[in-house]
């Protein structure tokens, strides 16, 4: 079975600065889809970026960029500039090709953006 | 883009009573609909796969009996919590894709609290 694995509960951030979010995941499959979710307080899940694991360049969402390393089993993300709207929870999330789709997700990281 | 509406957003009953939770696709048809609980602080535990005309999949530990999913159409999936206990207070939230590599979209969830 597919296993992801946030290290970080918790993280602190001066805002303008950059932070990284650490994620990896244990898996048997060749192809796979990686993501990451923000969820503010407000509890809505909110797509950040996605990574397609046949992919080999990084995926780049504006002031997000991920740090894919396939045989590491590493999918780390990075948050330049951030903004005090950053602040919020980031899981990791595994998507399979096949089971429906069905996301698997991380413990989470709360990140928190120092003014 | 795709719209996932959940409904309620909150709701608070005596132990005993039979809740139900909708989840609609508002502009796309979803074959395959998720249903995730979380309790706070902690990550999205996924519950079932709800396919339209046929049998909710149970993940290991969720009681089908309790918790009863029905998908009778293309865009609404419910979420049926039967004889609810104060143990089955939490937030559960639903997802709906179009499948292949297209993401999967929420609902804003809901908040579950039983008396």
């Amino acid at each position: 079975a597919q296993t992801v694995t946030q290290s970080q509960p918790e993280m602190s951030v001066q805002e303008a600065e950059t932070v990284t979010l650490s994620c990896t995941y244990d898996t048997s499959e060749s192809d796979y889809y990686l993501f990451w979710y923000k969820q503010p307080p407000s509890r809505q899940m909110i797509l950040v970026i996605r990574q397609e694991a046949y992919k080999q360049q990084n995926a780049t969402e504006n002031r997000f960029s991920v740090n894919f390393q396939k045989a590491a089993k590493s999918f780390s993300l990075k948050i330049s500039d951030s903004q005090l709207g950053d602040a919020a929870m980031y899981f990791c999330a595994y998507r399979t090709y096949n089971q429906g789709g069905k996301l698997i997700f991380g413990q989470g990281t709360e990140l928190s953006v120092k003014p | 883009g795709a719209v996932v509406s959940q409904h309620p957003s909150r709701v608070i009953c005596k132990s005993g009573t039979s809740v139900k939770i909708e989840c609609r696709s508002l502009d796309f048809q979803a074959t395959t609909m998720f249903w995730y609980r979380q309790f706070p602080k902690q990550s999205l535990m996924l519950m079932a796969t709800s396919n339209e005309g046929s049998k909710a999949t149970y993940e290991q530990g969720v009681e089908k009996d309790k918790f009863l999913i029905n998908h009778a159409s293309l865009t609404l999936s419910t979420l049926t919590v039967t004889s609810a206990h104060p143990e089955d207070s939490s937030f559960y939230i639903c997802s709906a894709g179009t499948g292949g590599n297209q993401p999967q979209h929420f609902g804003d969830g809901t908040r579950l609290s039983i008396l």
